[in-house]
This record gives C-alpha cells, structure tokens and sequence, in this order.
C-alpha cells in the first residue's frame, strides 16, 4: 500500500526566514497531495493542495512542488511568522470506491517560530 | 469548516464497553471519513463511505464498525473498546467530484 515519508519531524526557523518540508510516496497511482496544518489541540486545517498534473503551486507566502518521477513533494513557507508555528501534515491520495479518496498521511513536522 | 460537528469532543470509558461517535455535517457531502491520530503515526484511516449505506474499511478498521443511515451523520462504533484505541478520532467529509477532505473538532477518546 501508499507510504509517505515526511522530514525533518522538527522544525526551527527564525521569524522572517523560510521554511522547507519534505515528503516523499511510494504509490505511483496517488494523484493529490495535500498540506495540512494542525495547531495545538484545533482540527487539520487544509492549507494548500497540488494535483498530479500540475509541478508547482503557490498561494501568498506558501507554495507547494511536486515531482512525480521521484515520488516527492515539498511544501515552501516564505517569510515566516509566529503564526506560522504548527504541526504540518502532507498526505497523498489514492481513488478508492466511486470517487473516494484515501489520504495516507506523513508522520508530521513541528515548526516552531522563533522571534 | 463545512459545517462538520463531532460528539461527544471528550470520553472516558472502560475496558470492553461499547462506544459509538457520531459526526454531523450539514453541508451535503457525498464522502464522509474517520481517521484517528496518535503521537508518531499522523492521521490513520479507519472506515469511510462513499453514500447512504455505503462503507469500506481503511488501514486500521479492526475493532471498529461504521454506519451511515443518512447523508449527513457517519457513526463509528468500538464494539468492545480496547486500551489501544485511546486515540483522537476526528471526522472528515468531501463533496461530490472534489478531493479536499475537510475535517471536524475531532473527539478525544481515553479508554482506561
């Protein structure tokens, strides 16, 4: 079945820097990738997504690339700020029955902030 | 947040009792999800359905069940809860021909 990686597990970066997280997926057949960002006890919140047809997407401060020969996708946040500090999941997404889609999801990546 | 509500958001219940969570959503969506969550294993599929009566298992669906008697509640059911099934269970639905998954509060579950 789908396995997504996802690193570093930890994150600190300084209010204004940019930050990187990496995820990679072993299933040929996921389609979409989305980002989600969790904070401290409060539900994922969708933050941006790709499809498989397309390399690269951006939305303000964060941007998202895919690469689908290597199996990766990487999520960008420019110019940080303190509220930028969460957890951060990626997933992958593979059709299942009648037009469902199942998210497998990374392990998590906790970016801290630091002003 | 698609207008999806969990319940209870907090139980405590004993080895071997029955559990049943609920999630309601008004917004219509066709696709309806339960994942847990646990420390080092980001969010996990248990069961999801793709219509009324209409169910199949995910990656962790042992000791869970599922119904869906109508478009806008989705139940999960732990049997005979077990230690290993403290988890955070959150709920996650899809409208028809989209892939973004929106998700509920969530519902913290201890099982002592």
């Amino acid at each position: 079945g789908e396995n997504v990686e996802q690193h570093p597990s930890t994150l600190s970066v300084q209010e204004g820097d940019s930050a990187v997280i990496k995820c990679t997926y072993s299933d040929s057949a996921s389609n979409y990738f989305p980002w989600y960002k969790q904070e401290l006890g409060k539900r994922p919140q969708l933050i941006i997504d790709i499809r498989s047809n397309v390399g690269e997407k951006k939305d303000q401060r964060i941007a998202v690339t895919l690469n689908k020969t290597a199996k990766h996708f990487s999520l960008h946040i420019t110019e940080t700020q303190p509220e930028d500090s969460a957890v951060y999941f990626c997933a992958a997404s593979l059709p299942v029955n009648q037009g469902a889609q199942k998210l497998v999801f990374g392990q998590g990546t906790r970016l801290t902030i630091n002003p | 947040d698609a207008g999806i509500t969990q319940s209870p958001r907090h139980k405590v219940t004993e080895t071997g009792t029955p559990v049943t969570l609920r999630c309601h959503q008004t917004e219509n969506h066709r696709y309806m999800y339960w994942y847990r969550q646990d420390p080092g294993h980001g969010l996990r599929l248990i069961h999801y359905s793709y219509g009324v009566k209409d169910t199949d298992k995910g990656e962790v669906s042992d000791g869970y069940s599922v119904s869906r008697s109508k478009t806008e509640d989705f139940l999960l059911t732990l049997e005979s809860a077990t230690s290993s099934q403290t988890s955070v269970y959150f709920c996650a639905t899809a409208r028809g021909g989209a892939y973004e998954q929106y998700f509920g509060p969530g519902t913290r579950l201890t099982v002592t």
